[in-house]
């Protein structure tokens, strides 16, 4: 299994500040997911990255593959109390079809 | 909205029943997995259909869990004499042929066994 590990499990800040979310692993992936999961929902897929280096921009959500295609980061611009929840990322395994996903961070953002 | 749907959204069962949960995937897409999540944890791969295909079971699969696709459209997860270790958040996910990774979840059936 390749595992994924993220940090910080628990993050709380105030409304405006910015932020940045780590998920590393020894593995090399071919993609990487990442994940929003409210409380009682399913995740909700954000973005997929595919090359090494590669950046996304999803409005104030900018996604950094790294170079090597182990590592991944999740930056927050400005973050708004709706950006509360549980991000997830995942990376493919060696089974050519399952996720692997590591234990999320959760983030809360208080007005 | 055409997205995965899964049904029941909730359910709450004493020891020793059986209970089915239902998934429909999203129309276009021919694969479809079958995920568990308890708290504080990441999903976990239970199972993957390919059309009607049962093609992977994760060893978390007992003989106690069975899944199908009958003619590759909506499948159901079957758990046979639930024990309180299967309370957990049971999540489907479909995704297409070209971009198997890209998998787009259900909202859940949130297990409960008392």
């Amino acid at each position: 299994t390749q595992l994924l590990e993220q940090s910080p499990q628990f993050l709380s800040i105030q409304e405006g500040e910015n932020l940045t979310v780590y998920c590393n692993s020894s593995s090399v992936f071919s993609s990487l997911q990442w994940y929003r999961q409210e409380p009682g929902e399913g995740p909700v897929l954000l973005v997929t990255v595919v090359t090494g280096g590669e950046v996304k921009k999803l409005k104030r959500l900018t996604f950094q593959f790294g170079d090597a295609r182990k590592d991944s980061s999740l930056h927050i611009t400005a973050a708004q109390p709706g950006d509360t929840g549980l991000y997830l990322c995942a990376g493919d395994s060696n089974s050519g079809y399952a996720l692997n996903f590591g234990k999320g961070t959760s983030l809360l953002v208080t007005p | 909205d055409t997205g995965v749907s899964q049904d029941p959204r909730h359910k709450i069962t004493k020891r020793g029943q059986n209970v089915t949960f239902r998934c429909d995937p999203i129309s276009e897409h021919n694969r479809l997995y079958w995920y568990r999540q308890t708290l504080g944890q990441g999903p976990e791969f239970l199972t993957y259909f390919q059309n009607e295909a049962q093609l992977e079971k994760s060893r978390l699969l007992s003989d106690r869990f069975s899944a199908e696709r009958p003619k590759g459209s909506f499948s159901t997860l079957e758990i046979q004499r639930t024990e309180q270790g299967d309370s957990a958040m049971y999540l489907c996910a479909s995704s297409e042929t070209g971009t198997v990774y890209e998998q787009y979840f259900g909202p859940g059936t949130r297990l409960t066994v008392t």
